[in-house]
């Protein structure tokens, strides 16, 4: 069985602070990671991807992977009230019969506060 | 605008009744999916296609039926043998099933039994 968790929070960080959120996943052949964030009553939506080992930045938004350890995150700096949403963090497993499939975790809330 | 277009937000269904749920995508995407969020619940996979004229079983796909006559249109029948159809329903779409490729999300179907 192929599992993405995350802890289910909520985090709660003050106006302007770093949020880390984390993810670890099962599978050590996994290439694809992706990072979606969902409004309460909204649907998902896209805010990075990521491919290889390392660090990934765009504007505020950080993702990091470290595919020996299983653990794939990110970190919002100068963290704001409109990034109070959950995460999601979604995992791409390759199958053994062939293809792919995208799993998610159950998502973390994030909660920023004034 | 392109995107994907869901229809409709809100849906009651009946005891014993089928109803259909619409997905339509302008982004020339060949891959659709139809996934089920339930509170607490990561999203899970119902069913999913590649290419027009084919669709594979995801998860959860017992209850549920799908057609994918044109490259725009993924419908989602919910029928009377799904005995719990009450969640958030969300179509996606993707370029291919690449798993390189992430996948987008409409603004998702709400389901409740009447």
């Amino acid at each position: 069985q192929k599992e993405v968790e995350q802890n289910s929070g909520p985090l709660s960080v003050p106006e302007g602070a770093i949020a880390s959120l984390n993810c670890t996943y099962s599978d050590r052949g996994s290439q694809s990671f992706f990072w979606y964030r969902q409004y309460s009553g909204k649907s998902p939506e896209l805010i990075m991807s990521i491919y290889s080992n390392g660090d990934k930045e765009d504007g505020r938004f950080t993702a990091q992977l470290n595919k020996a350890s299983q653990y794939v995150s990110l970190l919002i700096r100068d963290s704001q009230p409109s990034d109070s949403a959950t995460y999601l963090c979604a995992v791409n497993f390759i199958l053994t019969g062939g293809g792919n499939k995208l799993t998610f975790g159950t998502g973390t809330q994030l909660k920023v506060e004034l | 605008d392109g995107g994907i277009t869901q229809s409709p937000k809100y849906l009651f269904r009946k005891e014993g009744q089928n109803v259909t749920l619409s997905c339509e995508q302008n982004l020339n995407h060949d891959a659709m999916y139809w996934y089920r969020q339930d509170p607490g619940q990561g999203l899970r996979l119902i069913y999913y296609s590649q290419i027009v004229n084919d669709f594979q079983k995801g998860d959860i796909a017992e209850g549920y039926s799908v057609s994918r006559e044109k490259k725009e249109s993924f419908p989602l029948t919910v029928t009377s043998a799904q005995k719990n159809p009450t969640a958030f329903y969300l179509c996606a779409s993707s370029i291919n099933r690449d798993s390189h490729q992430p996948q987008h999300f409409g603004d998702g179907t709400r389901l409740s039994i009447l």
